[in-house]
């Protein structure tokens, strides 16, 4: 019963060649964010969406993008990716009919760059 | 300061061990306290909400204490399988949660 899916589990990319990873949740909920987790650290939000509505952290870059075409998929676009950019991204979901919810994770894609 | 704080340990206990984690929050204004865990390469995962009367889950307990803005885990009776991170979480009055970079616990036989 996987409620938070992302695809791939793992990427390669080269240096600069874009990528997109998705993902797609089962439960219906109006807030879906995305977060960058690089080795022993806490995971870092990029942007969430409540619903159609964007919300972008100051300090998240450029490159990085994101679409929500539906309630139900959010994709993140890096558009150029770097070294730098190489961790672990976590898609995580929460109703969003009250603030500060629980969120649910899906279990992210681990990206590679070469 | 970071908004949130944990001793990132590791903490080495043998099975059957008691152990406690503690976290500082710095916004007085938080209203939503978690434990989640994270396991090795792995999404975090919810262990527990904590509310201001304390909750316990089986072998685990929560407490709050908002005058001294801390937040703590204590885990009865250790097994291997408790191995993990334990990240400390805390919202504010938006749709955001703010994460410690996690305690690691090392459960030995």
């Amino acid at each position: 019963d996987a409620m938070v899916i992302q695809n791939p589990r793992y990427q390669v990319t080269q240096f600069g060649k874009p990528v997109t990873l998705s993902c797609s949740q089962t439960l219906n909920h109006n807030v879906m964010y995305w977060y960058q987790q690089k080795s022993s650290q806490a995971p870092k939000l990029l942007f969430h969406y409540y619903d159609k509505d964007f919300n972008n952290e100051a300090d998240t870059p450029d490159n990085f993008q994101s679409r929500r075409p539906n309630t139900s998929f959010c994709f993140l676009d890096i558009r150029s990716p770097g070294l730098g950019d190489a961790a672990m991204y976590l898609c995580a979901t929460s109703r969003g009919d009250r603030e500060a919810d629980t969120q649910y994770f899906g279990p992210g894609t681990r990206l590679t760059v070469l | 300061r970071k908004e949130v704080e944990q001793d990132p340990g590791p903490f080495n206990v043998p099975e059957g061990a008691t152990v406690a984690f503690n976290c500082t929050y710095s916004n007085s204004a938080s209203q939503s306290f978690f434990w989640y865990r994270q396991d090795c390469r792995k999404e975090p995962k919810l262990l527990m909400s904590v509310y201001s009367s304390g909750n316990e889950d089986g072998r685990f307990t929560a407490q709050l204490n908002r005058a001294s803005q801390y937040i703590s885990l204590l885990i009865r009776d250790s097994k291997l399988s408790d191995s993990a991170t334990y990240l400390c979480v805390v919202g504010r009055n938006t749709d955001k949660l703010i994460f410690g970079t996690g305690t690691r616990l090392q459960v030995f036989p």
